[in-house]
Order: structure tokens, then C-alpha cells, then sequence
């Protein structure tokens, strides 16, 4: 069974700090990462798209990926209020064309 | 960024009455686009995977003719639910991948309620 585990939060972060949000999978040869947000009552929105161990960095979002640990993270700097939202790790295995979606985790940040 | 469209944003139909949901990918072509379904404030579920001139492929549990899809074209895929019932009442959300990514970008989502 492929399985992608967050922790379901809510994570609770001050406003202007920093963010961290992770995410565990199990199939060990999966190729493609994403982090997706999504607001309430809305639908999931792309953020980021991750292929290569290391750090990938969009404006106040770095994604990070380390295969050999079969982990994801998802880092927000200056957390601002409009970054209270649920936040969903996605992960294409063995490149299928479905992607595998965790719960999602809460971010709520404290202005 | 890729953008892809849903209509009707929202539909409240009677029970036994089928609804179509519409799914456009607007600016790149889609041999394949997903159909999910989410019930408020659970995790986002797939119902099938949509292809272009062939039949869907529908995930275990999901009923194949309760839940008619059709991907008539590379832009273009819509989903029946046939013989409405309350218990189908959810968020319905269509996605679309570019063919040379497995990035898949969301529609704004269809609400559905069933009376």
C-alpha cells in the first residue's frame, strides 16, 4: 500500500516566523514530490514540485527532499496570515500518472 | 501556470436526477485528467482517472455507472452522477496534468448538493 503520511496539525506558527511542515512516504522509488495548499472551501492549489534530493527554493517557500529518508518538507518564511491553510504532500510513484495525496496538515499562523 | 475550469461552480439538484459536472483544461491539451471527490473536512479522495478516447479508470469502491465519465477530447472531460442521492452531496474537483509533467493542477472545484 503507498502511503503518504503529515501529521494532521493544527500547527500553530507566530506571524513573521518560520513554517516547517513535513511529510513521509512509503514507496521507496517515487519520483515526483509536491506540496499543494489548499484554503477552505477551495480547491488544492500547487506550490511546489520537487524531483531531486536536496532544496528547491520559490520565494518564501523551499521544498526539501531526501530519498534515503523518504522524506518531504515543506519550509514558509515570514509566515504571513494568508498562509493559514491546509497543506497536502503529494507523491508520483514509480511515474504513474496518479499522484498519492496525504491528509494534509493545518497551518495556522497567530497574527 | 496551467489553468483548468469547472462548471457549475455550484448545483442543487433533487434526488434520483442526474447531474453533468464539467472539466476544461484552458491552455494545454490533457490526455488525462483526475476527478476527486472531498467531504468537508476529510482528506481529498480519487474517484477515477479520465482518458482521452478510452474508457476511465475508476478507483475500488467507486461505481462506474452511478458515476458516468466521458474525455471527448484532449480539453474537455465531464462527469454524470446518475440517480442522485443525498449521500452524493460533496465537493467534486477535477484536475489536469500537462503531458510532460506529472503536475497536476486543480479545477476551482463543484459543489454539489442533492435534496
Amino acid at each position: 500500500q503507498k502511503e503518504v503520511e503529515q501529521n494532521s496539525g493544527p500547527l500553530s506558527v507566530p506571524e513573521g516566523a518560520i513554517a516547517s511542515l513535513n511529510c513521509t512516504y512509503s514507496d521507496r522509488v517515487s519520483q515526483s514530490f509536491f506540496w499543494y495548499r489548499q484554503y477552505s472551501g477551495k480547491s488544492p492549489e500547487l506550490i511546489m514540485s520537487i524531483y531531486s534530493n536536496g532544496d528547491k527554493e520559490d520565494g518564501r517557500f523551499t521544498a526539501q527532499l531526501n530519498k534515503a529518508s523518504q522524506y518531504v518538507s515543506l519550509l514558509i518564511r515570514d509566515s504571513q496570515p494568508s498562509d493559514s491553510a491546509t497543506y497536502l504532500c503529494a507523491v508520483n510513484p514509480r511515474g504513474d500518472d496518479k499522484i498519492i495525496f496525504g491528509k494534509g496538515t493545518r497551518l495556522h499562523i497567530l497574527p | 501556470g496551467a489553468v483548468v475550469s469547472q462548471h457549475p461552480s455550484r448545483v442543487i439538484c433533487k434526488s434520483g436526477t442526474s447531474v453533468k459536472i464539467e472539466c476544461r483544461s484552458l491552455d494545454f491539451q490533457a490526455t488525462t485528467m483526475f476527478w476527486y471527490r472531498q467531504f468537508p473536512k476529510k482528506s481529498l479522495m480519487l474517484m477515477a482517472t479520465s482518458n482521452e478516447g478510452s474508457k476511465a479508470t475508476y478507483e475500488q469502491g467507486v461505481e462506474k455507472d452511478k458515476f458516468l465519465i466521458n474525455h471527448a477530447s484532449l480539453t474537455l472531460s465531464t462527469l454524470t452522477v446518475t440517480s442522485a442521492h443525498p449521500e452524493d452531496s460533496s465537493f467534486y474537483i477535477c484536475s489536469a496534468a500537462p503531458g510532460h509533467t506529472y503536475e497536476q493542477y486543480f479545477g476551482p472545484g463543484t459543489r454539489l448538493t442533492v435534496t
